[in-house]
């Protein structure tokens, strides 16, 4: 595709409840890359894909939190039983290549609020 | 935890002035890059340098590199008010993360 998308931009839910955030990545990219970024803050790395794998989910703040990537290409971040603390923008982002030299191409971000 | 921090946190110039950002870290790194942030929303990246590159220039951008003090700076130059937004350094080490500090919100008024 011509960029990164998320859906939805925005979701208000409630707390206790389950929500689904949904990345398309550019076409081709094999990586991909998810992080939260709480108001005035810079971004937290939460977790990354090459391919469908997911090396590395350290970054996840708890288990309430998942990922998973299909087919190479959508992924969706799952936050169950969500609180307060989960307010914030949560960027996606996907690159050529898994790998800290290769530039990252962001997504416009889901706004969540928890009340 | 944060490796990049950048300074000032904030910073508001005249239109056509020069903006200068500056950006520390701690660990070693391969390489540098500076993005833009517009209203909270989506980064776009602006350029990157490589450790081993001390400076590079991107149109109004002029990025520099200093590995024994462990610092970068962005300098945009002619600043317009389109230029608003905030600007995160990232650094990335041997693997495949890229690890962002808090950002610079600069503001250009017009």
């Amino acid at each position: 595709g011509a960029g990164v998308s998320q859906s939805p931009s925005n979701k208000v839910t409630e707390k206790g409840k389950d929500v689904e955030l949904r990345c398309d990545p550019i076409s081709g990219h094999t990586a991909l890359y998810w992080y939260r970024q709480s108001l005035g803050q810079g971004l937290e790395f939460l977790i990354y894909f090459q391919g469908n794998s997911a090396p590395d989910k350290s970054g996840l703040p708890s288990d309430r939190f998942s990922a998973e990537r299909t087919g190479g290409s959508v992924s969706t971040l799952t936050i169950q039983r969500t609180q307060q603390e989960d307010s914030a923008v949560y960027l996606c982002a996907s690159s050529r290549r898994a790998g800290a030299i290769y530039e990252q191409y962001f997504g416009p971000g889901t706004r969540l609020t928890v009340t | 935890s944060q490796q990049g921090e950048e300074d000032p946190q904030a910073l508001s110039i005249q239109e056509g002035e020069n903006a200068t950002m500056n950006c520390s870290y701690k660990t070693s790194i391969n390489n540098l890059q500076w993005y833009r942030q517009n209203s909270g929303r989506g980064l776009v990246h602006l350029i990157l340098i490589r450790s081993n590159e001390r400076e590079k220039h991107s149109g109004r951008l002029r990025v520099t590199l200093d590995t024994s003090k462990k610092s970068s700076s962005l300098l945009i130059t002619a600043s317009r008010a389109a230029d608003t937004a905030s600007y995160f350094c990232a650094t990335g080490g041997s693997n495949y993360k890229l690890t962002f500090g808090k950002g610079t919100l600069l503001t250009v008024n017009p």
